[in-house]
């Protein structure tokens, strides 16, 4: 069964930083391309980043880039999403998402406030 | 204009169809694209549904039912989400995304309401 478990969202004063795990089990992670997406309060889905299998080939949204670093250790099974800068604006639910988004973890609250 | 336009709501009757559109900005041909599908149900996190280009490359999700299933309509530019034999447990948001220009972009959401 394909698990993906996020952790290591809080609450954070505006300009401090976090950094989000993903643990995946179930499917050969190595083998998959990932992401974050993020959720707002009562708002849709935005795409944050992606990252490639091998972790070479990297992308972020434009209201991130600069800000965020998404990274990935394929010995652990791990997703990463180092965020810095944050804003007001960051504040969301952050999802784990396999590939095409087929699969999706529970998520992890960051909230942005002083 | 957004890339992907969804209408904020759709309403329909328990075992009617129901027809969500997904329609991408003009200079984007949506004959070019991938269109996959999500549902989320309130208070639940999203749910791979489908992702549709032609009726030789799509693919349904894993566990979802047939009477979910996508299409297009090239004349005005959209992917479609069908679902028929409308059920109360099938009330939820529906998102439509593409993959476009190096990043994933999602519609705004449909949210369904059986009544």
């Amino acid at each position: 069964e394909v698990q993906l478990v996020e952790s290591g969202g809080g609450l954070v004063q505006p300009g401090g930083s976090l950094r989000l795990s993903c643990a995946a089990s179930g499917f050969t992670f190595s083998s998959y391309d990932m992401n974050w997406v993020r959720q707002a309060p009562g708002k849709g889905l935005e795409w944050v980043s992606y990252i490639g299998s091998s972790g070479t080939t990297i992308f972020y949204a434009d209201s991130v880039k600069g800000r965020f670093t998404i990274s990935r250790d394929n010995a652990k099974n791990s997703l990463y999403l180092q965020m810095n800068s944050l804003r007001a604006e960051d504040t969301a639910l952050y999802y784990c998402t396999r590939d095409r988004h087929d699969y999706w973890g529970q998520g992890t609250l960051v909230t942005v406030s002083s | 204009q957004p890339v992907l336009t969804q209408p904020t709501s759709l309403s329909a009757s328990p075992g009617a169809s129901a027809r969500f559109t997904c329609t991408l900005r003009s200079g984007i041909n949506v004959g070019a694209y991938r269109i996959y599908w999500y549902q989320q149900k309130s208070g639940s996190l999203p749910r791979y549904l489908l992702k549709y280009k032609s009726d030789s490359d799509k693919q349904q999700g894993s566990g979802v039912p047939s009477r979910f299933s996508g299409s297009k309509d090239a004349s005005t530019n959209a992917g479609l989400l069908l679902i028929s034999g409308l059920q109360s447990e099938d009330e939820a948001d529906y998102y439509c995304a593409i993959w476009y220009s190096s990043t994933w972009v999602f519609g705004g959401g449909t949210k369904l309401t059986v009544l």
